[in-house]
């Protein structure tokens, strides 16, 4: 069974600095890989994505991410923070060899709270 | 260009009744995932739709149904429900190629009384 481990509730960081969130996985073969941010009362908005290839991923709104597979972990970063960044993100896991099917596995998630 | 819509925004029910929740993908998206997201969770995967068949199934009860019509719409059919059944329930779209990502609408909250 494939499941995510967010291992922080919240995260605070001061605008300017760089921000992780953290994420590790666990899936039966390669995995994809993919976060999400999602602002209150709305829906999950993607931000990037790991399927193949390089480690690093670069995403939307200056977000990327690093796939590092012997430490089963794809943390998300950003090099300067916003207060504008301050939302709750997930993390979510697919495991490729379902034949065809596309369920994602999401942790519990982790509120970024970016102060001035 | 429109997003995943779904409708109603939210809705109120009893114990006992039934519900259904509807959803219009992305344009050019012919796969339907539902998602079930109670307060301070994550989201927890329903099904998936695709070709009008379901294709994948989480773990949840019979009473969670649900169907793709030829437009590739869904709708999400709840009976005999429970107070635990409250919760936001989204519906993501995409495209059936591996690794696509998956694209979600704003969500319908149900509130079980």
């Amino acid at each position: 069974a494939q499941s995510v481990a967010q291992p922080e509730d919240q995260v605070n960081v001061a605008e300017g600095n760089p921000l992780t969130v953290k994420c590790t996985y666990s899936v039966s073969g390669n995995p994809y890989l993919f976060w999400y941010v999602q602002y209150p009362n709305r829906g999950l908005q993607f931000l990037l994505k790991y399927i193949t290839g390089d480690n690093l991923v670069k995403g939307s709104y200056g977000f990327e991410a690093e796939f590092n597979k012997s430490q089963t972990s794809f943390h998300l970063k950003k090099p300067s923070a916003l207060v504008s960044d301050s939302a709750l993100y997930f993390c979510a896991v697919r495991d490729p060899n379902t034949g065809g099917g596309n369920k994602l596995t999401f942790g519990t998630g982790t509120q970024l709270k970016v102060e001035l | 260009d429109a997003g995943v819509t779904q409708s109603p925004t939210h809705l109120i029910k009893t114990r006992g009744q039934q519900v259904t929740l509807r959803c219009s993908p992305k344009s050019g998206h012919d796969t339907v995932s539902w998602y079930q997201q109670a307060l301070g969770q994550g989201p927890q995967f329903i099904f998936q739709y695709y070709e009008e068949e379901e294709r994948q199934r989480g773990n949840f009860p019979d009473r969670f149904s649900g169907h793709q019509f030829p437009n590739y719409s869904s709708e999400l059919n709840v009976n005999a429900l429970l107070l635990g059944d409250s919760a936001l329930y989204l519906c993501a779209s995409s495209l059936a190629a591996g690794g696509s990502e998956q694209f979600f609408g704003p969500g319908t909250r149900l509130t079980v009384l």
